[in-house]
């Protein structure tokens, strides 16, 4: 099966820096995506990692260590509107399709 | 502009209804999702499909079940909702599979009076 972990929930400050971090175990890994969620509303996608390494993205970035099963989404100059849920999801072959699995999210509240 | 679209926002049925859930996508991506999130958990995978070929979890109630018409539509049915079945519930569309980013649509919020 597959299970990841990820905090139910983080606070910070408007200007901060903030890392969330993510832990899987699973079969048939090929990748790891970082998806945003405002309440109530869908997922958008922020960043992916396939590769052990660092993805930039302007204000995101992603890590990954595969032999470690462990990924962050590290966000800078925090703004009120990145308050948000993070879900981090593993994409994993099984039974000849790729699919992702999701995390249930760190909530993020970030406070003036 | 909205590249997955969902049909309605909001829906409402009665316990027992049959209720369609209606998807549409303007990327012309080859494959399209239906993905259930209660309250406060993950997104979960109901089924896919690439192109015609239909991909069932193996968990997905028989409750559940999905028609792909065309590249551009695709609809969720659910033929006798329980209360259990309140849920959002998400469209989404990627170019191939694997490593393509999902779109979501905004998905439908389904109530069971």
């Amino acid at each position: 099966g597959q299970n990841i972990d990820q905090p139910t929930e983080m606070t910070a400050t408007e200007g901060a820096i903030v890392q969330i971090n993510c832990t899987y175990q699973t079969s048939g890994f090929n990748g790891l995506f970082w998806y945003q969620q405002h309440a109530g509303e869908a997922p958008t996608f922020l960043s992916y990692n396939v590769l052990d390494g660092l993805e930039e993205k302007g204000r995101f970035s992603s890590f990954l260590s595969r032999s470690k099963g462990y990924s962050y989404l590290l966000l800078k100059e925090l703004q009120m509107k990145d308050s948000a849920s993070y879900l981090c999801a593993v994409c994993y072959r099984n039974t000849g399709f790729q699919k992702l699995v999701f995390g249930t999210g760190t909530r993020l509240l970030v406070s003036p | 502009d909205a590249m997955v679209i969902q049909n309605p926002r909001y829906q409402v049925t009665q316990f027992g209804k049959p209720v369609t859930l209606s998807c549409s996508q303007t990327l012309n991506h080859n494959v399209m999702y239906w993905y259930q999130q209660k309250s406060s958990q993950a997104p979960k995978l109901l089924f896919h499909y690439y192109d015609k070929d239909f991909n069932n979890e193996a968990d997905t109630p028989d409750n559940f079940q999905s028609r792909r018409p065309n590249t551009s539509f695709c609809f969720l049915d659910i033929r006798s909702p329980g209360l259990g079945d309140a849920a959002m519930y998400l469209c989404a569309t990627s170019r191939g599979q694997g490593l393509e980013p999902q779109h979501f649509g905004d998905g439908t919020r389904l109530s069971i009076l």
